[in-house]
C-alpha cells in the first residue's frame, strides 16, 4: 500500500504571511497533483507535476516536484483569507496497476486570518 | 456540462437501514471514482470504473458495501445495512480516459447513520 504523508495537518496564519506545505512518499510518483477543497464540496485540482524537479506557478502559489519524484511542496506567498481551505495532494504511482488510480494525502487545512 | 452530479446531498438515516448514493459523471468520462471522506482517514478510494466495468474495488470496507454502473451516465454505491461508522461525506468523480489525469469531483452526499 502507497502512502502519502501530508505535512502540517493544520496550519493557521495571518493574512501576508508565507507558508509551505508537504506531500512525502517512500515510493515513486509517475505524477502528482495538488487539488484544493472548499467546505462543502468537493476537492478542484490546482496543479499537475509530472517531471522531477518541476516547478510550476499559478499566480502566488509555487509547487515543487522533487527530482526523485517522491516529494512535492506547494508554497503560498502573501496568503489572502481565500486561500483558506484543504490542500490535497494526490499521488499516481509508478507501480500502481493503473495511472488513472490516485492516493490522496491527509490534507493539510489552512486557515488564514484577516 | 453541469460537472459531477450527486444525490442526494444529505441523508440522514438509521442504523440497518439500506442507503443508495447516486452519481451521474460528466458526459464523455470513461473513468468513475467512489471516494469516502472522514476526518480520521481522509479521502479513501473505494472503488473505480472503467468504461463501465468495476476495475479496482479493494476499498470498500466489507460486503455491506456495493457498486455498480449500469450505463456511462449513472453509479449507484449502496450500504445495506448501513452502521454509524458508515457516516461520512461520499465523494463521486469521473476522468476523461485521454490528457491530464485531472478528476472532477461532484458536491458530496453527507450521510449521517444514527
Amino acid at each position: 500500500t502507497q502512502l502519502l504523508e501530508q505535512s502540517p495537518q493544520f496550519l493557521s496564519i495571518q493574512e501576508g504571511e508565507n507558508l509551505t506545505v508537504y506531500c512525502n512518499s517512500s515510493s515513486v510518483f509517475s505524477s502528482l497533483q495538488w487539488y484544493r477543497q472548499e467546505p462543502g464540496e468537493g476537492p478542484v485540482l490546482l496543479v499537475t507535476v509530472v517531471t522531477g524537479g518541476e516547478v510550476k506557478k499559478l499566480k502566488r502559489l509555487t509547487f515543487q516536484f522533487g527530482d526523485a519524484r517522491k516529494d512535492s511542496s506547494l508554497h503560498i506567498t502573501a496568503a489572502q483569507p481565500g486561500d483558506t481551505g484543504l490542500y490535497l495532494c494526490a499521488g499516481s504511482f509508478v507501480s500502481s496497476g493503473s495511472a488513472r488510480q490516485l492516493t490522496f494525502g491527509s490534507g493539510t487545512q489552512l486557515t488564514v486570518l484577516p | 456540462d453541469a460537472g459531477v452530479i450527486q444525490s442526494p446531498r444529505h441523508e440522514v438515516t438509521e442504523m440497518g437501514q439500506e442507503v443508495t448514493l447516486r452519481c451521474k459523471p460528466i458526459s464523455g468520462h470513461d473513468y468513475l471514482f467512489w471516494y469516502r471522506q472522514t476526518m480520521m482517514r481522509g479521502l479513501e478510494l473505494l472503488i473505480y470504473f472503467n468504461n463501465n466495468v468495476p476495475i479496482d474495488d479493494s476499498g470498500m470496507p466489507e460486503d455491506r458495501f456495493s457498486a455498480k454502473m449500469p450505463n456511462a451516465s449513472f453509479s449507484t454505491l449502496k450500504i445495506q445495512p448501513s452502521e454509524p461508522r458508515d457516516s461520512a461525506v461520499y465523494f463521486c468523480a469521473s476522468i476523461s480516459g485521454e490528457g491530464e489525469n485531472e478528476q472532477f469531483f461532484g458536491p458530496g452526499t453527507r450521510l449521517t447513520v444514527l
